[in-house]
């Protein structure tokens, strides 16, 4: 398994670009999620799926579009990328089957918005 | 409203003396506490999780955590600590099957020789 893969691992973009980051899981997972890395912010949870076809939004949604075409993909957008999109983001996956699964995360991809 | 506080921003330690890491939460429903490890440029790896039960959990790389729900703790502690330690330390709480965490905002870890 390569468990969760995302690409770019690294992209620069100028202001108001679009751009889609992607993330590719192999280990059947129901639920997909993205989030954002800030220095001293922590992880916020910005869109998350609980399957093909179901999205639904975290903490911090506005500027990102998500879908689920398929159980192995969950690509996030930025429509028009704004210097503060400038982060890393991680997408992870997991089982809904109960409470002992765990989320996997991915490698993240570096975001620098000019 | 849910959160986790990391009350240390930074931490240094001496290669062999334990470790504690605090991490307090603030949850409506039942917790699920996740302690993550991430190196530098790194992904977010598992330490520990707690779910129910016993609540001293053990975890990789020899950490443990204790849940003290009176407290609303969930501190993440090492007897020994070793340099390949250092990173960043994030505590997380959830629902069930970990899905829509909500993280504290680290602590980093250096180990001194």
């Amino acid at each position: 398994n390569a468990g969760v893969t995302q690409t770019p691992k690294f992209q620069v973009l100028k202001t108001g670009q679009s751009m889609t980051l992607q993330c590719a899981q192999d280990m059947n997972h129901e639920y997909m999620s993205w989030y954002r890395q800030d220095p001293g912010m922590g992880l916020r949870l910005i869109h998350y799926s609980v399957g093909a076809g179901i999205t639904d939004q975290g903490e911090v949604p506005n500027g990102y579009n998500v879908s689920r075409s398929t159980t192995e993909d969950f690509p996030l957008r930025l429509l028009s990328a704004a210097p503060s999109q400038t982060s890393v983001y991680f997408c992870a996956s997991s089982y809904l089957r109960g409470p002992q699964e765990t989320q996997y995360f991915g490698p993240g991809t570096r975001l620098l918005v000019l | 409203a849910q959160s986790v506080t990391q009350p240390d921003i930074h931490i240094t330690v001496s290669e062999g003396a334990s470790l504690e890491l605090r991490c307090n939460y603030s949850y409506g429903a039942t917790p699920y506490l996740f302690w993550y490890v991430q190196s530098p440029g790194q992904g977010l790896q598992l330490l520990l999780k707690y779910f129910s039960g016993d609540t001293l959990v053990q975890g990789i790389k020899g950490f443990e955590a204790e849940f003290k729900r009176s407290q609303s703790s969930f501190n993440l502690r090492k007897p020994s600590v070793h340099w390949s330690d250092a990173a960043e330390y994030f505590c997380a709480v959830g629902n069930q099957a970990g899905t829509a965490l909500i993280f504290g905002k680290g602590t980093t870890l250096s180990v001194s020789s």
